[in-house]
């Protein structure tokens, strides 16, 4: 079952901030995000494991509530290089008793000059 | 350069056809993931695999088939089963478990159905 994102789409200008949600109605174990640019691979931003560790660049931040099951993005003072579609990834145990990563369907995030 | 090799990049197909993606990793990984994209749906996963000889249904796994006959190399079938194959299809590859680190992903391939 897919992670539901929010918002679907945002516009923003050079140095405003935003912040891109992920929920699941699932247990989670992990939280990933990823930004794909158009065309191109997605590259690998940030995990958010269960129990507070996170793993990432240093210049993201996220958060993730587990008893929520809810994670947050926060792209602060954006470049026009953010610009891109950011995927949610939730993993939970799966039926076969391994793990496995489900995306969301995306946030296409847009900056302008 | 460590990384994933997806081949080909562009891939045309009659109905009715079988096609098969090629996804090679010298990364060391032992798990590989076959994902689909298609615009507005974010990424399904298709199979994955954690071990040689050993691989799992994702999602959307009906009319694929992989195989893992050596870590370095997961290949993808599209089978004539497959009803609507037009997408774009990315393998990926972790250490292990993706809860130990991240996804490494191919540049794609891009499958159209003629």
């Amino acid at each position: 079952q897919q992670p539901v994102q929010s918002p679907q789409a945002v516009i923003l200008r050079e140095g405003e901030d935003a912040v891109i949600n992920c929920s699941s109605s699932k247990a989670l174990y992990s939280v990933h995000w990823y930004r794909q640019k158009h065309g191109e691979a997605p590259v690998f931003l940030m995990i958010l494991l269960k129990g507070g560790e996170q793993k990432g660049h240093e210049k993201i931040s996220a958060s993730f509530n587990e008893k929520k099951q809810q994670s947050s993005l926060y792209l602060t003072a954006s470049q026009l290089s953010y610009s891109g579609t950011y995927f949610c990834g939730t993993e939970g145990p799966s039926g076969a008793g391994s793990y496995q990563l489900t995306f969301g369907k995306g946030t296409k995030l847009s900056v302008i000059p | 350069d460590g990384g994933i090799t997806q081949s080909p990049k562009y891939l045309f197909r009659k109905e009715g056809q079988n096609v098969t993606l090629s996804c090679e990793q010298n990364l060391n990984h032992d798990a590989m993931y076959w994902y689909r994209q298609d615009p507005g749906q974010g990424l399904r996963l298709i199979y994955y695999s954690q071990i040689v000889n050993d691989f799992q249904k994702g999602d959307i796994a009906e009319g694929y088939s992989v195989s893992r006959e050596k870590k370095e190399s997961f290949p993808l079938t599209v089978t004539s089963a497959q009803k609507n194959p037009t997408a774009f299809y990315l393998c990926a590859s972790s250490i292990v478990w993706v809860n130990t680190g991240e996804l490494f992903f191919g540049e794609g391939s891009r499958l159209t159905v003629l």
